[in-house]
Parts: C-alpha cells; sequence; structure tokens
C-alpha cells in the first residue's frame, strides 16, 4: 500500500447510474485532489481539498461531485456521466509546505457504458 | 500556466542499457517529481527533486533549477522498469497545483 488507497479499482457504469469513488490516505496529508488520466493525455487536475475545504475547481462539469468529510477521506460522486469520462481517475495527497511532494493512489479505472 | 515537455515520448532499449529522460520547465518551481507509472496505473514516486542530485539504487535525478530542466537517469535496464515515465511541476506560489508532462513510454526488451 502507498499510503493513498482508492476502491473500487475497476467501476463499469450505465449513462444513467449513481456510484462514488472513494480515497483514503493514511499519510496525515492535509490536502487531497482528484485527477483524470485519459488516453493520449496528459493528467488533468481535477479538485483539490485543504483542510478539508475546496481550493480548486478545475472546470469539471457538474456530473462530477466532490466530498471531502475530513482530511483523511475523499470522494467523488458519479451520476448521469458520458462515456468519454471514461478513464483512470487517480487520487493524490500532499503535506502543503512540506516539501516531500505528492503520494498518489492506485487508481480508479472507470468505463461509462 | 506552466509548461512541461518531456523527452522523448517514446524509448525502446534492451535489458542491461542505459538511459536518460529529460524534462523541461517553464518556469521556477518549487516542487519538481518523477513518476513511474505501472501497468496497472499507479503512479509510483521515484524521487521529489526541486533542486539538486538524488540516487535510489539504478535511478537517479538531478535538477538543474537555474536552467529549468531535470534528468532522470536509469542504468542497467530490467524489464520491470517498462512503463511511463512522468515528470510533474508545481510553481512557486501556486500552491496545490502539480502539473504533468505527457511522459516518456519506456519499453525494455529482454
Amino acid at each position: 500500500e502507498t499510503g493513498v488507497t482508492q476502491t473500487p479499482r475497476h467501476l463499469v457504469m450505465g449513462m444513467t447510474n449513481k456510484k462514488s469513488l472513494k480515497c483514503e490516505q493514511h499519510l496525515g496529508h492535509n490536502a487531497m485532489y482528484w485527477y483524470k488520466q485519459s488516453a493520449k493525455k496528459p493528467l488533468e487536475l481535477m479538485f483539490v481539498y485543504s483542510l478539508e475545504e475546496r481550493v480548486e475547481n478545475n472546470s469539471v462539469p457538474s456530473r462530477f461531485s466532490p466530498e471531502c468529510p475530513n482530511s483523511s477521506h475523499l470522494f467523488l460522486h458519479l451520476h448521469t456521466l458520458q462515456p468519454e469520462d471514461s478513464a483512470l481517475y487517480l487520487c493524490a495527497s500532499s503535506q502543503s509546505g512540506g516539501g516531500y511532494g505528492y503520494t498518489f493512489g492506485s487508481g480508479t479505472r472507470l468505463t461509462v457504458v | 500556466g506552466i509548461q512541461v515537455e518531456q523527452s522523448p515520448p517514446d524509448l525502446i532499449l534492451q535489458e542491461g542499457a542505459n538511459s536518460t529522460l529529460r524534462c523541461n520547465f517553464s518556469d521556477s518551481v518549487n516542487n519538481l517529481q518523477w513518476f513511474h507509472q505501472n501497468p496497472w496505473g499507479q503512479l509510483i514516486n521515484l524521487f521529489y527533486i526541486p533542486s539538486g542530485t538524488k540516487q535510489n539504487g539504478r535511478l537517479s535525478a538531478t535538477t538543474v533549477a537555474t536552467e529549468r530542466y531535470s534528468l532522470l537517469y536509469i542504468s542497467s535496464s530490467q524489464t520491470t522498469d517498462s512503463g511511463v515515465y512522468f515528470c510533474a511541476v508545481e510553481r512557486g506560489g501556486s500552491n496545490y497545483k502539480l502539473t504533468f508532462g505527457k511522459g516518456t513510454l519506456l519499453t525494455v526488451n529482454p
């Protein structure tokens, strides 16, 4: 385990479904992130939470809804997704001012059918 | 925003060969990391190296912050080194914005 755990590892959902991705960090970090990795594209930052407050929303469609109930947990709620939303969704955490960089989870591979 | 360019985009090696991957960035940074993405998608942190030189086994990295580039060296490559190597930077004063390059796809053949 890397210290950042994501579940599920794989998810197939229909366009009318509602599902949630979960991320948990065991590193005592104070910031958590959602990134999206699509085929042939660089990783894209979606959301940032610092001290449980959202500090960045990178023009993400409203069908993606993040939630950060505490500094260790981060969720990404999904509803009415499109096939082009199929991608690898990666969670990360960091400690601002910590000087150790970001730690990533193993990702959730999402397929929208 | 800050630009991150990695080269080469693809690299094919025979097992045992050495290689150098390069990352150029367009602005001063307070964070630079090298990651290896394995076939299952996980990003493994190789180095946190905003400046200077570090070594970890067969891997080493050097960042020359004043000239805005970083190099990742892989010596005596093994098939398990295959995968995509990403450079990612965070610009000074822009907390929480780690920008990734497009990566170098490394294939090590036995």
